[in-house]
């Protein structure tokens, strides 16, 4: 099973400021089958970044994936109010598809 | 629009049974592959299932392996996660998510809103 390994658990950050996430898997994954997610207190999980760096239908150009390898990277340029959240990386091109234990991003 | 309703959640003590249903809408159903996810209360998603679009092929995760079976039935656009011999740690909201008509390993585009399966005495 490929551990995927999210740092910090939260990231305290005012708007504006500029957020870097960071996912580790525990053995190499193709950037092609790399996701990111976004979750809201009661809300489902929303797509925001598959194959790595493709950004998902409807999501704003500030939020840009990278990497490549074991090591992955979930940036948003400048965080608005609405960025405040959970995020959560997945991989799923190998069985089990798993999943991040999430970080969360907090109005500082 | 894409829409998936899931239902079927509640209060089930340890060993009993449970199936959960996704209704899906907006989208050609048969031709999607279908997931089921799970979030135990205040923790990470954990992927519990898969079946293709056509329901020939499906995965589990080693956790539900023997106990969850996923189907589904493409005439009423609806997906299903029967649940046996459920434990405490099965306790969670369990989301049905669609993951594109083309290959097995996909990202989730859409997840339902879903549903609560509290397993206690």
């Amino acid at each position: 099973e490929i551990v995927l390994t999210q740092s910090p658990g939260i990231l305290s950050l005012s708007p504006g400021e500029r957020a870097t996430l960071s996912c580790r898997a525990s053995q190499s994954v193709s950037s092609i089958y790399l996701a990111w997610y976004q979750q809201k207190p009661g809300q489902a999980p929303r797509l925001l970044i598959y194959g790595a760096s493709s950004r998902a239908t409807g999501i704003p150009d500030r939020f840009s994936g990278g990497g490549s390898g074991t090591d992955f990277t979930l940036t948003i340029s400048r965080l608005e109010p609405e960025d405040f959240a959970v995020y959560f990386c997945q991989q799923y091109g190998k069985s089990p598809r798993t999943f991040g234990q999430g970080t969360k991003v907090e109005i500082k | 629009e894409v829409q998936l309703l899931e239902s079927g959640g509640g209060l089930v003590q340890p060993g009993g049974s449970l199936r959960l249903s996704c209704a899906a809408s907006g989208f050609t159903f048969s031709s999607y592959v279908m997931n089921w996810v799970r979030q135990a209360p205040g923790k990470g998603l954990e992927w519990v299932s898969v079946i293709s679009g056509g329901g020939d092929s499906t995965d589990y995760a080693d956790s539900v392996k023997g106990r969850f079976t996923i189907s589904r039935d493409n005439s009423k656009n609806t997906l299903y996660l029967q649940m046996n011999t459920l434990r405490a740690e099965d306790t969670a909201v369990y989301y049905c998510a669609n993951s594109g008509t083309t290959g097995f390993y996909r990202y989730f585009d859409h997840w339902g809103q879903g549903t609560l399966v509290t397993v206690s005495s």
